[in-house]
């Protein structure tokens, strides 16, 4: 089983600023990556796929990277309402596996 | 637009079995284009991947779960289904229905959810 981890697992910023969040897996996924968004009491929700293209209505502050073992979600500018849990997601392997996720704190 | 909602019983025994529907409106299941899963997430925790199912009923689990699990497909409703057996205090989540996305034949995204339901697992 691919282990995805996240890091760090919270991180506490201003609205305006830039995020990055981290995943990395025990073996390599090629880009079969993804990452999502959950807010409190809701379904998570995709935001990225195969590591760095944007699902269908997600803002472009939202974006991707990385290939094999190591990935990066960068949001360029922080809104309110990206403060949230985010996961990462391989189903490269099976069976398919999420990180635990990174907590986005509003400093 | 395409709308997934589970449904089911909120309170199972301890040994039980838990049952679960999802009913799919704005595409068929019955359909090459897509694989039909089901996720959970136990309260204040991360995502844990059960399995799915893949047209004409090919299902595929989690060996972790793999020994108490079934999922079916109903065509005729446009829906499918989870049933995990002999349940535990650990088996209480928010349980997610999803369809999984494709591209040239690999699928590479959960890209519609249901909103969840919970279940807890408690005499």
């Amino acid at each position: 089983e691919i282990v995805l981890t996240q890091s760090p697992a919270t991180l506490s910023l201003s609205p305006g600023d830039r995020a990055t969040l981290s995943c990395r897996a025990s073996q390599s996924v090629s880009s079969y990556l993804g990452w999502y968004q959950q807010r409190p009491g809701q379904a998570p929700r995709l935001l990225i796929y195969d590591a760095s293209k944007r699902a269908t209505g997600i803002p472009a502050r939202f974006s991707g990277s990385g290939s094999g073992t190591d990935f990066t979600l960068t949001i360029s500018s922080l809104d309110p309402e990206d403060f949230a849990i985010y996961y990462c997601h391989q189903r490269s392997n099976w069976p398919p596996t999420f990180g635990q996720g990174t907590r986005l704190d509003i400093k | 637009q395409l709308q997934l909602q589970e449904s089911g019983p909120g309170l199972v025994k301890p040994s039980e079995t838990l049952s679960l529907s999802c009913t799919v409106s704005g595409d068929s299941i019955n359909t090459p284009s897509y694989y039909w899963a089901w996720i959970r997430q136990p309260p204040g925790m991360g995502l844990e991947y059960i399995g799915s199912i893949y047209f004409g009923g090919r299902t595929y689990y989690n060996p972790s779960l793999k020994s108490r699990i079934t999922i079916l497909e109903d065509t005729s409703k446009n829906q499918f289904s989870l049933k995990l057996s002999s349940v535990t205090a650990a088996d209480t989540a928010v349980y997610f229905c999803v369809r999984e996305n494709m591209d040239r034949g690999i699928v590479n995204r959960l890209d519609s959810w249901g909103q969840g339901t919970l279940v807890i697992v408690s005499s």
